[in-house]
């Protein structure tokens, strides 16, 4: 069964740092992109980006440049989205998403989600 | 706001068909690229839907069916379940911002 499966809800305070992750199985990982989806608390979602696990190849959104920072590891199969200094406003759901190929394409595959609650 | 903008809800009597709407421009939609549709259950993850005209992954049912024209998508659901009571969110590829955009979304209620 193809899936990505992300690590689980985080509770942070502002200012402090962040990473989750992304793990693919069923496939093979080096052979698509996986994208990073926002979605704050009742709202809509936002592609903050993709990672090429094979090469690290990365293309953020405007929006989320220098703003956050994805990795991957491909002997494992995972992927990830990290932040520094995380603030209130990125309390939200973040979603990885397998896609086809740079550019154009859809997300046929998504992981449940991580939570990331940021609150003092 | 989005750069791809749908109604935020529609409605529908069960059996009925409801269409929804998806609106982009030049550098979107306009400039040829396919436009892609996800369901998004309360409190689940999105799921890929359809694409083109009649791309459906395996397992999504043929009540769903997807157009395109000039600079706008819509989505078309015929027979209207409970079960599709859900929100809809389409997807294409902007070239202004070399990167993937989303609908703002569309809440739909199946009376």
């Amino acid at each position: 069964e193809v899936q990505l499966v992300q690590s689980g809800t985080e509770v942070k305070k502002p200012g402090e740092s962040l990473k989750i992750s992304c793990k693919g199985s069923g496939y093979s990982f080096t052979n698509y992109w996986i994208g990073w989806v926002r979605q704050m608390p009742g709202k809509g979602l936002e592609w903050m980006g993709i990672i090429y696990p094979d090469d690290s190849d990365t293309r953020y959104s405007p929006s989320f440049q220098g703003q956050v920072t994805f990795s991957a590891d491909k002997s494992i199969s995972s992927v990830y989205l990290q932040w520094t200094s995380l603030k209130a406003s990125d309390t939200a759901m973040y979603y990885c998403a397998r896609h086809p190929h740079v550019g154009e394409g859809w997300f046929d595959v998504w992981g449940q989600g991580t939570l990331v609650t940021v609150s003092s | 706001q989005s750069v791809l903008t749908q109604p935020p809800s529609v409605s529908g009597a069960p059996g009925q068909r409801v269409t929804i709407s998806c609106t982009g421009s030049r550098s979107n939609i306009g400039a040829g690229y396919d436009v892609y549709w996800y369901q998004q259950l309360p409190g689940t993850a999105p799921k890929f839907l359809i694409y083109g005209n009649d791309n459906r992954p395996s397992g999504v049912p043929d009540r769903f069916s997807a157009s395109k024209s000039g600079t706008s998508a819509s989505l078309a659901i015929t027979g209207l379940q409970p079960e599709d009571e859900a929100d809809y969110y389409c997807q294409s590829y902007d070239r202004s911002l070399t990167g993937s955009v989303f609908g703002g979304g569309t809440k739909l209620t199946v009376l």
